[in-house]
């Protein structure tokens, strides 16, 4: 069966230090990943998502970036925190049909002071 | 814009009773929708898909209707346990990008 892991669960950075959340897949090939923001009473904010090893694209221009070097594994990182970066970030899985339905990781609380 | 909306205040049912959850959109016209359940500090489930053909999915105790003249899909739970106190997430989709346009959820309480 499938697994998505996710870390770091928590983690508290501050303003201006480098961020790094890993994201893993098993048990299935030539997945799209997606990193998303929750924010608390707002729907899930796409920030990336990836249909192969090295494509990225970005829906929301931010100081954060993506990276996918393995076809299992999604990386998002930054240089610099903000404050408004804290918040509850998800990463997913789905299979390559455009409707089929998203499997999250447990997600990652991180807050920066 | 497109918008969706959820019950932005917390629905407290009895147990035992059916629990009738609401998303409704505008300026968009989704090829399918999904519903999802997310438990506090953890990741959604999915729970059901729909698609704009279909007018009810069921699973379970699970119902879905998807009415795309009224712009609403409502989602059903019957027999409602205290186990089902979670919030609910609704989920649009079928444009480009991969990308999904969220509700906010709604918080479900059922009381035992």
């Amino acid at each position: 069966s499938q697994t998505i892991h996710q870390w770091p669960a928590t983690l508290v950075q501050p303003v201006g230090s480098p961020l790094s959340l890993e994201c893993t897949v098993e048990g299935t090939s030539n997945p799209n990943l997606y990193w998303y923001r929750q924010a608390a009473g707002r729907g899930l904010q796409l920030l990336f998502y990836s249909v192969g090893i090295g494509q990225i694209s970005s829906e929301v221009p931010q100081n954060l970036s993506a990276s996918r070097p393995q076809d299992r594994q999604f990386i998002l990182s930054s240089k610099k925190l903000l404050l408004s970066d804290s918040g509850f970030y998800l990463c997913a899985w789905s299979e390559r049909v455009n409707t089929g339905e998203l499997f999250f990781g447990e997600g990652s609380r991180l807050t920066v002071l | 814009s497109q918008k969706i909306e959820q019950n932005s205040e917390a629905l407290n049912i009895q147990e035992g009773k059916t629990a009738t959850l609401t998303c409704n959109y505008t300026n968009y016209s989704p090829a399918y929708l999904q519903w999802y359940r997310q438990d506090p500090g953890r990741g959604p489930v999915f729970l059901l898909l729909i698609r704009e053909n279909e007018k009810e999915k069921r699973k379970e105790r699970l119902k879905v209707t998807f009415d795309t003249t009224l712009k609403q899909s409502l989602f059903h739970i019957t027999a409602s346990q205290p186990a089902d106190s979670a919030t609910y997430l609704c989920a649009l989709g079928g444009g480009s990008n991969y990308q999904l346009i969220w509700g906010a959820g709604t918080k479900l309480i059922i009381k035992p």
